[in-house]
This record gives C-alpha cells, structure tokens and sequence, in this order.
C-alpha cells in the first residue's frame, strides 16, 4: 500500500515567517513530487514540482527533496494570511499520484 | 489555455438516483484522472484514461461507478443508484504524460439526500 504522510495540523505561524511542510511517502520507486495548495471548498493547485534531489526555488517556495529519506518538504518564507490553506503532498511512481491528506496552514497577522 | 473544466459545479441528489459529471480536460493532454475529497482527507484515485483507454480503476470504483472518455477528449463519471456515502467532492484532472504536473479542475460537489 503505497503511502503519503503529513501532519494535519494546524500548523500556525505569525506574517513574515518561514512556514515548515513536510511529507514522507512510503514507496521507494516513486520519481515524482508535488505539492498543491487548496483552499476551503476549493479544488488543488499545483504550487510546486520537485523530480531530483535537493531544493527547487519558485519565489517565496522552496521544495526540498531527500529520496534516501524519503522525504519532501516545502518551505515559505514571509508567509502572508494569504497563505492559510491546506497544502497536500503527492507523489508518483508509474501510476496516478497519491496524496496525503494535507497540512493546514494558518499565517496569523 | 483555459484549464481543465468540470460540469456541473454543484449537484444535489436524492438517495437512488444516477447522476453524471463532466470533465473537459486541457486539450493537448492525454491523461485524465478521476478523484473523489471528502473533508479532511487528500483526493483519493478512482480511475484514469491515456486517450481513450481507461488504464486502471482503483478498488474504490464501486459497480455503481463508470467512467468514458469516448473520443480521448472530454470525459463523463457516472453514478448509478447513489448512496449517501457517495456526497463528496468529485475532481478531475488532467496531464500532458506520465510523472508530470496534473491539474485540476475545480470540482463537482456531490451531495445525495
């Protein structure tokens, strides 16, 4: 059974501050990395892809991809109340992604 | 480039009758997805089509859940004899290959009464 873990939360930080998100996944093989922002009663938005290891930067979003570990953060820094959403891990191998079941996040002014 | 688009948004059911939702993905992508949210919980993969192939359906996809995509274009979810266990979001999503970036559109929210 192929598996995707992330804590739900919520996880709370203050404007400006690096907001930590971090996912582990079960499957070894898996090649592919991904990250969706989803508002309430909204529908997923890829935010960010990461594929090798090591950090992606996308703006304010840094992706950090440790395969031996199995383990896949996001980072984001000067978080903004904007930012407050659930933020949902996936991953793929060969097959359709799988998705944990997200992080809430909520940036406090 | 106007994203992956679900028909309808809403829909609201009595217990027993058969709904059908569409789903008309990004047009150079040949990979679409079905998914089904319920709250607090990731979108969990029922089933998906390369073209017009349906590849793999999860254990989720119950006989009362069919998917088409005819023409490897559009595709439609149907639900026949709905129960209130099926009340949840419906996503699609769409992809150019294996292993790249799906999007998604922005969801049919089922509810059966």
């Amino acid at each position: 059974q192929k598996e995707v873990e992330q804590n739900s939360g919520p996880l709370s930080v203050p404007e400006g501050a690096i907001a930590s998100l971090n996912c582990t996944y079960s499957d070894r093989g898996s090649q592919s990395f991904f990250w969706y922002r989803q508002y309430s009663g909204k529908s997923p938005e890829l935010i960010m892809s990461i594929y090798s290891n090591g950090d992606k930067e996308d703006g304010r979003f840094t992706a950090q991809l440790n395969k031996a570990s199995q383990y896949v953060s996001l980072l984001i820094r000067d978080s903004q109340p904007s930012d407050s959403a659930t933020y949902l891990c996936a991953v793929t191998r060969n097959t359709p992604l799988v998705f944990g079941k997200g992080t809430r996040l909520s940036v406090i002014a | 480039d106007t994203g992956v688009s679900q028909d309808p948004r809403h829909k609201i059911t009595k217990r027993g009758q058969n709904v059908t939702f569409r789903c008309d993905p990004i047009s150079e992508h040949n990979r679409l997805y079905w998914y089904r949210q319920t709250l607090g919980q990731g979108p969990e993969f029922l089933t998906y089509f390369q073209n017009e192939a349906q590849l793999e359906k999860s254990r989720l996809l119950s006989d009362r859940f069919s998917a088409e995509r005819p023409k490897g274009s559009f595709s439609t979810l149907e639900i026949q004899r709905t129960e209130q266990g099926d009340s949840a979001m419906y996503l699609c999503a769409s992809s150019l290959q294996q292993y790249t970036e799906a999007f998604f559109g922005q969801g049919t929210r089922l509810t059966v009464v």
